[in-house]
């Protein structure tokens, strides 16, 4: 069936690096892709979204491009800081108006 | 976010008791969602509904009911509940930016 997988973490970053999360989705039709962040005792928050191939998804520093070649959704900021400490969950959009999430990758940044 | 409750915040239970969790929504959308979140699973749909007494099975709803009588509330009950269902439970709604979601609900079943 339909489903998102990305990079299991945690990932460990220092303050200022760059970051990048993967993320590749089943090539299931022309799905929305979207980023989620949670950050802790929180519920989920729409970070980014990209409606269609080459769509360019950005918030906050983070960018994230939708590749139909490679089915890939990856996340990116140039310089992250502490505050950025979360899981981000990558996301698609099925036809039957459901969301499937990959499992989440925790992000830990040291100052 | 401001527009979705869910009430209790907090709840411990004792196995084998019923137990109800609320999702209130002040924006009037027709699709509604009840995830729950497990350390390794991610968030997996429970069940879902498309509005008024329009309610369908997500992917782990055994043990699971839900009801939705207006399109504000829509109910999610533990019919009698095991230590398996001690999880966060997350409501969410459909725009069309995707899902908005509440603030989630913490259940320990022991």
């Amino acid at each position: 069936g339909d489903s998102v997988t990305q990079m299991e973490g945690p990932v460990t970053l220092s303050e200022e690096a760059f970051l990048t999360i993967n993320c590749t989705y089943t090539a299931t039709g022309y799905p929305s892709l979207f980023w989620y962040v949670q950050y802790p005792g929180e519920g989920l928050q729409l970070l980014l979204k990209a409606t269609k191939a080459d769509d360019k998804g950005s918030n906050k520093g983070f960018e994230a491009t939708y590749r139909k070649e490679t089915t890939s959704f990856h996340l990116e900021k140039g310089s992250v800081q502490v505050s950025d400490s979360a899981v981000y969950f990558c996301a698609r959009l099925n036809r039957d108006d459901k969301i499937i999430f990959g499992k989440g990758t925790r992000l830990h940044i040291l100052p | 976010d401001a527009g979705i409750t869910q009430s209790p915040r907090h709840k411990v239970t004792e196995t084998g008791t019923p137990v109800t969790l609320r999702c209130h929504q002040t924006e009037n959308h027709r699709y509604m969602y009840w995830y729950r979140q497990d350390p390794g699973h991610g968030l997996r749909l429970i069940h879902y509904s498309y509005g008024v007494k329009d309610t369908d099975k997500g992917e782990v709803s055994d043990g699971y009911s839900v009801s939705r009588s207006k399109t504000e509330d829509f109910l999610l009950t533990l019919e009698s509940a095991t230590s398996s269902q001690t999880s966060v439970y997350f409501c969410a709604t459909m725009n069309r930016d995707g899902y908005t979601f509440g603030s989630g609900t913490r259940l320990t079943v022991v």
